[in-house]
């Protein structure tokens, strides 16, 4: 099953607005990646992590290893419409680099 | 560089037949993953190919089974369908197994 507890589950804000979601595992993980998901098509990556505290911006989206290696966090900055879908944080476990495991996702929903 | 392709886009078989999805990885990637997602839920790895081996395996019954060719592209077989495999079923390339894989849009699988 999956080993990433993604928060918030979803999320209604306004246009405009900074948005912040998190991931946390009980093991450490190699690989941090976010990923966005809109309905019919398979998830597109946004960041990927590779290093413990890297902090790495793509645009309006930032995203950070956490130091402990077992957490990572995905903010978006100045929402618009656009940004609805369904955010995705995946890892590579550390025992296991082949595999990549998931969060149950973030639902974002934007008010224009 | 063309992406991931899936085939079919959707399928519905009756329970304890057999099916195969196909998948074409992107240009340039050697490693291919399938995954099960369900509705509303993060995607869930059911194995990894690269290099024609299987790489990797997530907890799935042996009715799942795989292949991948000679040009990295790859087929999911599903033995004895049951209901609870009704899901999209998700391929993914990259290079060497490292981060940052590229989905397909997926098969979506319905089991009646």
């Amino acid at each position: 099953g999956q080993q990433l507890n993604q928060s918030p589950q979803s999320m209604f804000i306004q246009e405009g607005e900074d948005v912040s979601m998190n991931c946390t595992s009980s093991s450490i993980f190699n690989t941090w990646l976010w990923y966005k998901q809109d309905p019919g098509e398979g998830p597109v990556l946004l960041i990927a992590l590779y290093k413990a505290g890297e902090l790495t911006s793509n645009g309006r989206l930032t995203a950070q290893f956490g130091i402990t290696r077992k957490d990572s966090f995905l903010n978006i900055s100045a929402s618009i419409p656009s940004d609805v879908g369904i955010y995705f944080c995946a890892g590579q476990p550390e025992y296991n680099n082949n595999d990549m495991r998931f969060g149950a996702g973030t639902r974002l929903t934007v008010k224009p | 560089e063309t992406g991931v392709t899936q085939s079919p886009t959707h399928l519905i078989k009756t329970r304890g037949q057999q099916v195969t999805l196909r998948c074409s990885s992107q240009s340039g990637h050697n490693t291919v993953s399938w995954y099960q997602q369900a509705l509303g839920q993060g995607p869930q790895f059911i194995f990894q190919y690269y290099r024609e081996e299987e790489n990797g395996r997530g907890n799935f019954p042996p009715r799942f089974s795989g292949l991948q060719f000679p040009n990295y592209s790859s087929e999911l077989n599903v033995n004895a369908l049951e209901l609870d495999d009704s899901a999209l079923y998700l391929c993914a390339s990259s290079f060497d197994s490292l981060g940052g894989y590229t989905f397909g849009s997926g098969t979506r699988l319905t089991v009646v």
